[in-house]
């Protein structure tokens, strides 16, 4: 597609059962970036991949969070052990150039946990 | 972290009439963007800013850099039902980190038709 995509669009999981969250980024796109978005309220940096590399992980709210892009394309974010707080729409960006200022955002995963 | 304050927190306004928003800092951003977001969707960007006093239109949209470089604020014309969403402003480049946006709380417009 010419997007950014992501899936699973919606998830339901059960407080302590783990997640995988997919983003399939533009083709060629250098740059990808993970946002949390609260409910009400802005997204929030989680983390920054250029190519493969992580370069910026200071977002990520606990140690329960992982991020990998192994091939510098897909990317997943794991959360381990959820929690309600970790509700949210998790949002994937990429780019590319470096900038966050161009990226093309994602529709987003909406997780619950009940 | 970081916090913009973004102003009004929502709008109800009759379609044809033009809207203002606005956006502080308490920091310096060398970059401001405007977003609008539809329900189920990713941010969008409308218009981005580069430069301190800059003023850029993008159709019926106008934003401006403010010159102190903590503020930036966003002028729609002549609203029309589509409008409706949630408006960002997002600052970029503080500290020299380029990759990482800061966000608003948002402003929920709504347009009556």
């Amino acid at each position: 597609g010419a997007g950014v995509s992501q899936s699973p669009r919606y998830k339901v999981a059960k407080r302590g059962q783990d997640v995988a969250l997919r983003c399939d980024p533009i083709s060629g796109h250098v740059s990808l970036f993970w946002y949390q978005q609260a409910l009400g309220q802005g997204p929030e940096f989680l983390t920054y991949f250029q190519n493969e590399a992580q370069l910026d992980k200071s977002g990520l709210p606990s140690d329960r969070f992982f991020a990998e892009r192994p091939e510098g394309s897909v990317s997943t974010l794991k959360i381990q052990r959820t929690q309600k707080e970790d509700s949210a729409v998790y949002l994937c960006a990429s780019s590319l150039a470096l900038s966050a200022g161009v990226a093309f955002f994602g529709p987003g995963t909406r997780l619950t946990v009940l | 972290g970081q916090q913009l304050n973004q102003s009004p927190q929502s709008m109800f306004i009759q379609e044809g009439e033009d809207v203002s928003m606005n956006c502080t800092s308490s920091s310096i951003f060398n970059t401001w963007l405007w977003y609008k977001q539809d329900p189920g969707e990713g941010p969008v960007l409308l218009i981005a800013l580069y430069k301190a006093g800059e003023l850029t239109s993008n159709g019926r949209l106008t934003a401006q850099f403010g010159i102190t470089r903590k503020d930036s604020f966003l002028n729609i014309s002549a609203s029309i039902p589509s409008d409706v969403g949630i408006y960002f402003c997002a600052g970029l480049d503080s500290g020299g980190s380029n990759y990482k946006l800061t966000f608003g709380k948002g402003t929920l417009l709504t347009v009556n038709p």
